[in-house]
């Protein structure tokens, strides 16, 4: 069975500063995906960033990095530069890749985070 | 273009009442996903269709019926239901990307009242 743990329930940044959400997975499985979600409180599951367990470097996307450390079995997310608009709830997930798909989504419990002008 | 449409976003019904949720993709994905979420808790997967089949049932109660009538719609048939079904209802679609794994797609969700 698979295992995501956030254990930042809330965190609260000053804007333009960058902040690293914290994630770290279990699983026996050599082939999986980590990926991180934003939902604002309009309730929308906003697809951020993805990385594959062969991936050897980490994924970026705009202001969104993956810091992906395999063998701590980690995968925190940096968000660099804040912006106000960046306050939300922050998920982090997990699927296996296996040939067959349909591959559920493992969530953590997500962590809150505050942008403070 | 990643868009999931789902209606209506908002629905208050009796616990006598039948409804139904509505999902659309236009992206060609192979794969459709109901998830509930309760406040302040990760979303909970329901249902999965592959290629219009049913894949997966998470053991959800009878009163949620979905169905698949096409590749691109989804629907969520309510019956009977209780007030502690009363959640957000996320569906979802995915395909399989050489750069992007089966990466999942949310619409922005029904936010779902039994009264």
């Amino acid at each position: 069975a698979q295992k995501i743990t956030q254990t930042q329930p809330g965190m609260f940044v000053q804007e333009k500063e960058a902040v690293t959400l914290d994630c770290t997975y279990d699983t026996s499985d050599q082939s999986y995906g980590l990926f991180w979600y934003k939902q604002p409180s309009s309730g929308e599951m906003i697809f951020l960033i993805y990385q594959g367990s062969y991936d050897e470097q980490n994924a970026t996307e705009g202001r969104y990095s993956l810091n992906f450390q395999k063998a701590r079995k980690s995968a925190n997310l940096v968000i660099s530069a804040s912006q106000l608009g960046d306050s939300a709830m922050y998920f982090c997930a997990m699927s296996l890749i296996s040939n067959f798909g349909n591959e559920k989504l493992t969530f953590g419990t997500g962590t809150r985070l505050t942008i403070i002008p | 273009d990643t868009e999931v449409t789902q209606t209506p976003k908002h629905l208050v019904m009796g616990m006598t009442n039948k409804k139904s949720l509505k999902c659309e993709q236009h992206m060609g994905h192979r794969a459709m996903y109901w998830y509930k979420q309760k406040a302040k808790k990760p979303p909970e997967l329901m249902f999965v269709y592959s290629y219009e089949k049913l894949s997966i049932n998470e053991s959800v109660p009878s009163r949620f019926s979905p169905e698949c009538p096409n590749s691109s719609l989804l629907n969520l048939h309510l019956h009977a239901l209780q007030p502690e079904d009363s959640a957000l209802y996320l569906c979802a679609s995915s395909h399989r990307d050489r750069v992007l794994g089966e990466t999942q797609y949310f619409g922005p969700g029904t936010r779902l009242l039994v009264l």
